[in-house]
């Protein structure tokens, strides 16, 4: 089993849509939480970090529930710019902070 | 605005011969990551460092892959001799991290090796 798992879609939607991306992990040392978005033959770029209490930036909410060790990614309205890999990202810091990566889901959000 | 810097950006080698890949992190961050990426296997962590000391190069294949650190602004990656399937883009990020815990890491633009 992967250390993270993420449904690797592609998930396609129309602009304007709301789309949800979950995410489980299974290191319970895990500390620490990221969702990074990759557009296609670029670096992965940081796009927020995620705290048990939810966290929202602008269109964007992340949440983390450690219980069930999983994290989630929500994307209200849309955009054409959005399509892209959003990739998953755990710490584990018993490891030296160690970041294990997700495979990442692909979203492409259609006119 | 401060950038992880990568060389070169694209290489193209004959399958035996050297590559040596560069990276030069963030001003003051003190951990350096090597990722390797394709298609088919996602983003692997191949090796990382903390203030210049290596902690973990278990996702390196030792006995044609090397890291260093020479110094706090040079981090290199050295396949030798190189294969065909070690065509890849390979990714350097840097970030900051301390006895309790870690920053996130930001990426450098990467490596795009292809070996024939």
């Amino acid at each position: 089993r992967k250390e993270v798992e993420q449904d690797p879609g592609p998930f396609n939607v129309p602009e304007g849509a709301t789309v949800a991306f979950n995410c489980t992990y299974s290191n319970s040392a895990s500390q620490s939480f990221f969702w990074y978005r990759q557009d296609c033959r670029k670096e992965p770029k940081l796009l927020m970090s995620v705290y048990s209490s939810g966290n929202e930036d602008g269109r964007f909410t992340a949440q983390l529930n450690r219980a069930s060790q999983y994290i989630s990614l929500l994307i209200r309205d849309s955009k054409l710019s959005d399509s892209a890999t959003y990739l998953c990202v755990v710490i584990l810091y018993n490891q030296g902070g160690k970041l294990i990566f997700g495979q990442g889901t692909e979203l492409s959000v259609k006119p | 605005d401060a950038r992880v810097t990568q060389t070169p950006r694209h290489k193209v080698t004959e399958m035996g011969q050297e590559v040596t890949m560069r990276c030069q992190p963030i001003l003051g961050h003190n951990t350096v990551f090597w990722y390797r990426q394709t298609m088919m296997q996602g983003l692997e962590l191949l090796a990382y460092f903390r203030n210049r000391a290596p902690l973990d190069d278990s996702g390196m294949p030792k006995d044609r892959f090397s890291a260093e650190m020479p110094d706090a602004t040079l981090a290199t990656l050295k396949i030798q001799p190189s294969e065909p399937r070690d065509s890849a883009v390979y990714f350097c990020a840097s970030g900051f991290s301390w006895a309790s815990g870690t920053d996130t890491q930001y990426f450098g633009p990467g490596t795009r090796l292809t070996v024939l």
